[in-house]
């Protein structure tokens, strides 16, 4: 079955920089393209970004370009984001959630179980 | 920047029709997804490519679109329907811009 999960959360100060993981299983990962989710407390879902299957093309939502860097590593079946230049409202639950199409990009179907990641001094 | 407009909340009794509403202006064009996410639970698909239900989500979920307005209809609600439903899309850019509705808080009671 599908298993994905998110790792890497934590508490980290304003201006900073965190690493956050997603595992993957269960299905063909170098064949999907991959989102990343995330969910302020109380508040609905926000998408932040996507890869490509091979990791080539990658889009960001307009909250998060320009500080956010979402990779891949096939081999680990293994996604990242990397967030640097943190800020209060980037304190959210983050979900990884594979894309329903190979080799495509359609829209999430599986979605892990999210990590919290909380900004503050 | 390209936005997805659902109703805040709906409200039914149980074995009614419960319909839920998302607006975007690339929605002729693209096709909307649909989530359901009860408390303190990661978001489930309950339909795809506008009208498709993947397995495993019982048949009183049904999606529909016409020109601008995509619609989530469940049909005899149940009280374990109770949730919240985002709709999902994307703009007509050539760079891919996803986007979710603000979501609906649907009650079943």
């Amino acid at each position: 079955q599908v298993q994905l999960v998110e790792s890497g959360g934590g508490v980290v100060q304003p201006g900073r920089s965190l690493r956050l993981s997603c595992a993957a299983s269960g299905f063909t990962f170098s064949s999907y393209a991959i989102h990343w989710v995330r969910q302020a407390p109380g508040k609905g879902l926000e998408w932040v970004a996507v890869i490509s299957f091979h990791g080539t093309n990658k889009y960001y939502g307009d909250s998060v370009k320009g500080r956010f860097t979402i990779s891949r590593d096939n081999s680990k079946n293994t996604l990242y984001l990397q967030m640097n230049s943190l800020r209060a409202e980037d304190t959210a639950v983050y979900y990884c959630a594979k894309d329903r199409t190979s080799g495509s990009r359609t829209g999430p179907d599986y979605w892990g179980q999210g990590t919290l990641v909380t900004v503050s001094s | 920047s390209y936005e997805l407009t659902q109703p805040p909340s709906v409200s039914v009794s149980p074995g009614q029709t419960a319909r839920i509403t998302c607006s975007g202006d690339a929605l002729p064009k693209k096709y909307a997804y649909w989530y359901q996410q009860k408390s303190g639970q990661a978001p489930v698909l309950v339909i795809y490519e506008g009208t498709k239900r993947p397995s495993g989500i019982p048949e009183r979920f049904s999606g529909s679109s016409s020109g601008t307005m995509a619609t989530l209809t469940i049909s005899g609600a149940q009280v374990e329907d109770e949730a919240d439903y985002y709709c999902y899309s994307t703009d007509n850019s050539d760079n891919y811009r996803a986007v979710f509705g603000g979501g609906t808080k649907l009650t079943v009671l």
